[in-house]
């Protein structure tokens, strides 16, 4: 059951460019929403994240986006670096759950020079 | 910068054995979490442990698991026999609070053989 869905595998982007990395979520009792990036061989390291209450949250090149009604959030990395190169992980939690993370397959970005 | 630490880093066992993951949450958290990824799949929540017990787990968390925290440092999973398919990376995580940013360790690699 795929409550979480990050439906492109992988991404391609340019050195300064913008990357925009979509997630789509079915369960509307979701309600705290992360990214985690992670390289090969290590732990998932956490990006950035967003409460229900918002629809925005900013932390430096890092943007999160949270659209309610579309059930959909996206993340903004903008410009774009060669070390943002790893796989991005969306992740969700209901409030009630024991805060477990249901976790997208996740997008592999790749920002070439 | 506080960290997850989880060893060993990589563990190969028998099937039908027993193994014990060990980790070391960041010290003033208070929930603790174990995850998987099996090769080519998503992390997958397995359990979460707050204030001495298990608040939430997973159907994966089957009666062949257990978690511990011996003292007041150490967040332990335990295997009790060993099946091919629990070869994965399993991953620590802690957090400060409910709703707030889970922090993962490096992982360690288990190999069923």
């Amino acid at each position: 059951d795929q409550q979480v869905k990050q439906n492109s595998p992988s991404l391609s982007v340019q050195e300064g460019r913008i990357s925009i990395l979509n997630c789509d979520y079915t369960n509307s009792m979701f309600d705290y929403f992360l990214w985690y990036k992670k390289y090969p061989a290590e732990g998932p390291t956490f990006l950035i994240s967003i409460s229900s209450i918002k629809d925005k949250n900013e932390d430096g090149r890092f943007t999160v986006f949270l659209n309610k009604s579309a059930k959909h959030l996206s993340l903004h990395i903008v410009p774009s670096q060669p070390g943002d190169s790893a796989v991005y992980f969306c992740a969700a939690s209901p409030q009630d759950s024991g805060y477990a993370l249901n976790f997208g397959k996740g997008t592999s970005l790749l920002v070439t020079p | 910068e506080p960290e997850v630490t989880q060893t060993p880093s990589h563990q190969v066992t028998q099937m039908g054995q027993e193994v014990i993951l060990r980790c070391v949450p960041i010290s003033n958290h208070l929930y603790f979490y174990w995850y998987r990824q099996i090769l080519g799949q998503k992390v997958e929540f397995l359990v979460s442990f707050y204030n001495n017990e298990i608040s939430e787990k997973s159907e994966i968390f089957d009666d062949q698991f257990s978690v511990e925290r011996p003292d007041g440092s150490n967040f332990t999973l335990k295997i009790r026999s060993t099946k091919l398919e629990d070869s994965a990376m399993y991953f620590c995580a802690s957090s400060e609070g409910g709703n707030t940013e889970a922090f993962f360790g490096q992982g360690t690699r288990l190999t069923v053989v």
